[in-house]
């Protein structure tokens, strides 16, 4: 398998354009999360969809911050507008349930800085 | 008080040593605990997790729980220095099926040649 996908690796765009971020959970895992890291916050999750129904969001920072999930293998994070406080790295990890284990997988990460 | 709290480091050790990391949580409902290394410029990757009080052992690791003292620890023998990474702590805040997961800020180990 090629693990969890994310696109792109790396993201520079100015203050106020829209951001979006994009993940390819591995195959057959039925949870999904967004994850962001910065060095003053750390590890923080952001949201996390189970059988493609978001189950909690309320790690969402603000209204600026949109996610979706419309079939199993794929998911995106929006920010719009995007502000200099939103430069983080950005991770989408999956698991499976069935395993008993909760293992989250994650992806290598999105590189975001806002200008 | 932060849900997961870990001292950030460095923890510096020699090469062969055992190195000790601690966690404190303050959900006391919380029921499953991982422990995550890190990479400078990686991703998370699970090591370790325990759900009940005790010891577990895997390998050079072993996970420690005192669900009584909200405490988790992890040890690694014989240090390498291919183990110098941040090691995340993370808390299953989810009472039954979710993954509600809380991460703790991580400590920086360093083993030393």
């Amino acid at each position: 398998d090629a693990g969890v996908i994310q696109s792109p690796r790396h993201e520079v765009t100015e203050m106020g354009q829209e951001v979006t971020l994009r993940c390819k959970p591995i195959s057959g895992h039925d949870y999904l999360f967004w994850y962001r890291q910065t060095m003053m916050r750390g590890l923080e999750l952001l949201i996390y969809f189970n059988n493609n129904v978001p189950i909690d969001d309320s790690g969402m920072p603000e209204d600026r911050f949109s996610a979706k999930m419309p079939n199993a293998s794929f998911s995106t994070l929006k920010i719009q507008p995007s502000e200099p406080r939103d430069s983080a790295v950005y991770f989408c990890a999956s698991s499976e349930r069935t395993s008993g284990r909760y293992e989250q997988f994650f992806g290598p990460g999105t590189r975001l800085t806002v200008l | 008080q932060k849900e997961v709290e870990q001292n950030s480091g460095p923890l510096s050790v020699p090469e062969g040593a055992i190195a000790s990391l601690n966690c404190t949580y303050s959900d006391r409902g919380s029921q499953s605990f991982f422990w995550y290394r890190q990479y400078s410029g990686k991703s998370p990757e699970l090591i370790m997790f325990i759900y009940s009080n005790g010891d577990k052992e895997d390998g050079r690791f072993t996970a420690q729980l005192n669900k009584a003292s909200q405490y988790v620890s992890l040890l690694i023998r014989d240090s390498q220095p291919s183990d110098s990474a941040t090691y995340l702590c993370a808390v299953n805040r989810a009472r039954y099926y979710g993954q509600n997961f809380v991460f703790g800020p991580g400590t920086r180990l360093s083993v030393l040649p």
